[in-house]
């Protein structure tokens, strides 16, 4: 079956601070993909990034990183010197060819302090 | 702009009324989405629809209802039969609801029971 699992419910760090947000997931199929999204106090979800099973390059975007490793079935994102504005709900989902439906977890919130 | 509108941002339900949340989007996507989110947990999935007058259940549907008149509005009711409606309800859409897609998330419904 598929699931995602975040284990890290909530995260409170000091601006400045790196913070890494870990994401492990299950699937039995070899094509998938794996997305993150932010969700601000407003509550709109906001697609981050999209990562393909055959890709395992990592990926930076500004103060974001991502770490994908499929030994570990692992799809960690980083934040490096996070400022307030980072303060939200991160959500790490999965889609794969058996289930079309995007499987999320349950969310990480994370707090950044001033 | 492209994207995808909801509204209202809050509605509120009277014991035994039905209630409709809108959704309208502008980026010509094929495929949209209805999804609840309750505190603490990730979304779930309630109805989808790929193409203009056709739709399916996701894993929630019991208690709401949908319809797919137009390619750009995706509206979902909440039925009387919907015992514990209060949550937040996002609405997504994506290209055609092809495995690689990503999600596109609107502002989102919050419904409250009076």
């Amino acid at each position: 079956a598929q699931k995602v699992t975040q284990a890290q419910t909530e995260i409170s760090v000091v601006e400045k601070e790196d913070v890494t947000l870990d994401c492990v997931y299950e699937t039995r199929d070899t094509t998938y993909y794996l997305f993150w999204y932010k969700q601000p106090p407003s509550g709109e979800l906001v697609f981050l990034i999209r990562r393909n099973s055959f890709d395992e390059q990592n990926e930076i975007s500004g103060r974001y990183s991502w770490n994908f490793q499929k030994s570990t079935s692992s799809f960690n994102f980083t934040i490096t010197a996070s400022q307030v504005v980072d303060s939200a709900v991160y959500f790490c989902a999965l889609k794969d060819g058996n289930n079309r439906k995007l499987i999320w977890g349950l969310g990480t919130s994370l707090a950044v302090n001033p | 702009d492209g994207g995808i509108t909801q509204s209202p941002k809050y509605l509120f339900r009277k014991e035994g009324q039905n209630v409709t949340l809108s959704c309208e989007q502008n980026l010509n996507h094929d495929a949209m989405y209805w999804y609840r989110q309750d505190p603490g947990q990730g979304l779930r999935l309630i109805y989808y629809s790929q193409i203009v007058n056709d739709f399916q259940k996701g894993d929630i549907a019991e208690g709401y209802s949908v319809s797919r008149e137009k390619k750009e509005s995706f509206p979902l009711t909440v039925t009387s039969a919907q015992k514990n409606p209060t949550a937040f309800y996002l609405c997504a859409s994506s290209i055609q609801g092809r495995l690689q897609e990503t999600q596109y998330f609107g502002p989102g419904t919050r419904l409250l029971v009076l």
